[in-house]
């Protein structure tokens, strides 16, 4: 049984373009969500989708970011022009649905650099 | 709101010694307590976790923890450590709220070293 699948795992990407991270969930998974982790910090939450709908996107800037989880496909996170600041580490992590959603399964993540 | 402190960036044992990380944690609704372990270059791998029930949760690799109400704790422990534990690990909380879900909040991990 596959896990969370990110790709790519390493993406590198000049000030100004646009980065595309996609995420995979588990097999029977119809929860998602992703965190980015910057250098000495935590993991922090930005979006939780279900298929075809935002549930919460507290965690995401307002601008330059977007997620999407199509009813077929994997989810997607965008980011548009990006800047210095956006290299990170994106984590993608998926859960079954109803009491079962707090246990998340983490895909080993995009690793972005902005040159 | 919930949020997570974990105290001391980095911890160094002995093989063979005891590890303890610590973990406290505020939120406003029983929490569901959660430790993650990180391998450089990968995502994150579930240790244990506290739902509801015994306080006393044992996870894999010999890890184990406890949740303690009363201090607001939940440190993780393993009694001999093994050049294999070197790693970052992160406690993480999850508060079921009036909207009927919730995600989780991170603390800032500790690096686990283990010297031979």
């Amino acid at each position: 049984n596959a896990g969370v699948m990110q790709n790519p795992r390493h993406l590198v990407r000049r000030r100004g373009q646009e980065a595309r991270l996609r995420c995979s969930p588990m097999k029977g998974h119809s929860h998602v969500y992703w965190y980015r982790q910057l250098p000495e910090e935590g993991l922090k939450f930005m979006v939780y989708l279900q298929k075809e709908n935002i549930i919460d996107e507290s965690g995401m800037p307002k601008e330059r970011f977007s997620a999407e989880f199509p009813k077929e496909g994997p989810s997607i996170l965008r980011i548009q022009q990006v800047v210095r600041g956006d290299s990170a580490a994106y984590f993608c992590a998926s859960s079954l649905g109803g009491r079962e959603r707090y246990e998340q399964y983490f895909g080993p993540g995009t690793r972005l650099t902005v040159t | 709101a919930q949020s997570v402190t974990q105290l001391g960036s980095h911890v160094s044992v002995s093989e063979g010694a005891l590890v303890l990380l610590r973990c406290n944690y505020s939120s406003s609704v029983p929490p569901y307590l959660f430790w993650y372990v990180q391998y450089p270059n990968q995502g994150l791998q579930l240790l244990l976790k506290y739902t509801t029930g015994a306080t006393l949760v044992k996870g894999i690799n010999g890890f184990e923890a406890e949740f303690k109400k009363s201090e607001t704790s939940f440190h993780l422990t393993k009694p001999s450590a093994h050049m294999s534990d070197a790693a970052e690990y992160f406690c993480a909380v999850s508060a079921w709220g009036n909207s009927g879900y919730s995600t989780l909040t991170f603390g800032k991990g500790t690096m686990l070293l283990v010297s031979p």
